[in-house]
């Protein structure tokens, strides 16, 4: 069957570097994405990479390796607004996407 | 950001109700999705209409209706509902039906079914 995992929940400082990891296993591989979604909102797309290597966009950055079947996201100069819950997802060979359950995290000051 | 939009944002109903969820997007896409969100599970891709026609219909119960009049328009019908169907529907458009597109999402309906 297809898997996205990613860590349920996780705590950072104000200020810190925080590293969001997510694993997949799919049938194909077409692209992965990031979703940030505050509590009562709409996830909005922060990234999507289908080769290997790290995109750096602002404060976040995305890292892929396809190999490995494993992303990352990079969040640095940990700001309150960034507590939000954050969405993996993989474009599989039907170009269809498949979500992980997301992480939860929490800043605190 | 408003381009995306749901109503209603709250819903409670019997599981004997009919009621209606309605989305509309302004963005000029050509595509629109409905998801069902549960607490600490995956999005769950419910139906797809690209070019107001359905291409996808995982699988879901059939007292769960959609329509899509137009590409700017998305409802989901609901009829004779269970108590297990509370959830976060989120719709979501991109521009066309292909799945590297970007998918913008509207905020949600939060359901209650008693």
């Amino acid at each position: 069957g297809q898997n996205i995992d990613q860590p349920t929940e996780m705590t950072a400082t104000e200020g810190a570097i925080v590293q969001i990891n997510c694993t997949y296993q799919t049938s194909g591989f077409n692209g992965l994405f990031w979703y940030q979604q505050h509590a009562g909102e709409a996830p909005t797309f922060l990234s999507y990479n289908v080769l290997d290597g790290l995109e750096e966009k602002g404060r976040f950055s995305s890292f892929l390796s396809r190999s490995k079947g494993y992303s990352y996201l990079l969040l640095k100069e940990l700001q309150m607004k960034d507590s939000a819950s954050y969405l993996c997802a993989v474009l599989d060979s039907n170009y269809q996407l498949i979500w992980g359950a997301g992480t939860k995290l929490i800043i605190k000051p | 950001e408003t381009g995306v939009t749901q109503t209603p944002r709250h819903l409670v109903m019997g599981m004997t109700n009919k009621k209606s969820l309605k989305c509309e997007q302004h963005l000029g896409h050509n595509a629109m999705y409905w998801y069902k969100q549960s607490a600490k599970k995956p999005l769950e891709l419910m139906f797809v209409y690209n070019f107001k026609e359905q291409t996808e219909n995982n699988s879901v119960p059939s007292r769960f209706s959609p329509e899509c009049p137009n590409s700017s328009h998305l409802f989901l019908h609901l009829h004779t509902l269970q108590p297990e169907d509370s959830a976060l529907y989120l719709c979501a458009s991109s521009q066309g039906g292909q799945g590297t597109d970007t998918q913008y999402f509207g905020p949600g309906t939060r359901l209650t079914v008693l």
